[in-house]
């Protein structure tokens, strides 16, 4: 049975930090990875997809790593803004579509 | 280009009640999924559906059930409401040939309140 964990599960940081985050999944037998981001009590918006066969995704100031041997991704985010602080969910597909999630990171940027 | 919309966006219900949540997918999706989000948890997967039928099924009881119409728009029913079902309730939709490799879209969500 596929388990995603995200850690940590709450991250403060000031603004202008560079940051990680990240994920860990127990079978490597997935078809994606994706990261979303999540405003309070709103829906998902998502960051950045990463096939099976790559290793990594950009976006802008973030960027999605994917190790699919070690069961591990991570989202890097530079020169955090306050306008960055969501919850940050990271979400594997398995055929056919189904998402698993872990239970997300909740980043706060400070100015 | 309309994404995927959900409705109501909130709903209070008591015990024992029964509920509708209804989802129109993204144009030209004909997949769609429904999720559900206790708070400060990652979203739970609680059914798909294609062509009308439920493709695959999380671990929910069968109290919720679903459909979907011709037009490809969905509906998750709740029956015999439990306090446990208080939730974000998301539908995310997807064309099924491109469902493994491309992203899913999704709604705003329903946050469901039961008393």
């Amino acid at each position: 049975k596929q388990e995603v964990t995200q850690i940590p599960a709450a991250l403060s940081v000031p603004e202008g930090e560079n940051l990680v985050l990240n994920c860990s999944f127990t079978d490597s037998a997935i078809y994606n990875l994706q990261w979303f981001r999540q405003d309070p009590g709103k829906g998902l918006t998502s960051l950045l997809l990463i096939q099976s066969s790559q290793r990594e995704q950009t976006s802008g100031r973030l960027n999605a790593s994917l190790d699919k041997s070690s069961g591990r991704s991570t989202l890097y985010i530079a020169a955090s803004q306050p306008g960055d602080s969501a919850t940050y969910l990271c979400a594997v597909y398995n055929q056919g579509g189904k998402l698993i999630f872990g239970q997300g990171t909740e980043l706060s940027v400070k100015p | 280009d309309a994404g995927v919309t959900q409705s109501p966006t909130h709903l209070i219900k008591t015990r024992g009640q029964q509920v509708t949540l209804r989802c129109s997918p993204k144009s030209g999706h004909d997949t769609v999924s429904w999720y559900q989000q206790a708070l400060g948890q990652g979203p739970q997967f609680i059914f798909q559906y294609y062509e009308e039928e439920e493709r695959q099924r999380g671990n929910f009881p069968d109290r919720f059930s679903g459909h979907q119409f011709p037009n490809y728009s969905s509906e998750l029913n709740v029956n015999a409401l439990l306090l446990g079902d208080s939730a974000l309730y998301l539908c995310a939709s997807t064309l099924l040939l491109a469902s493994s490799t491309d992203t899913q879209y999704f709604g705003p969500g329903t946050r469901l309140t039961v008393l």
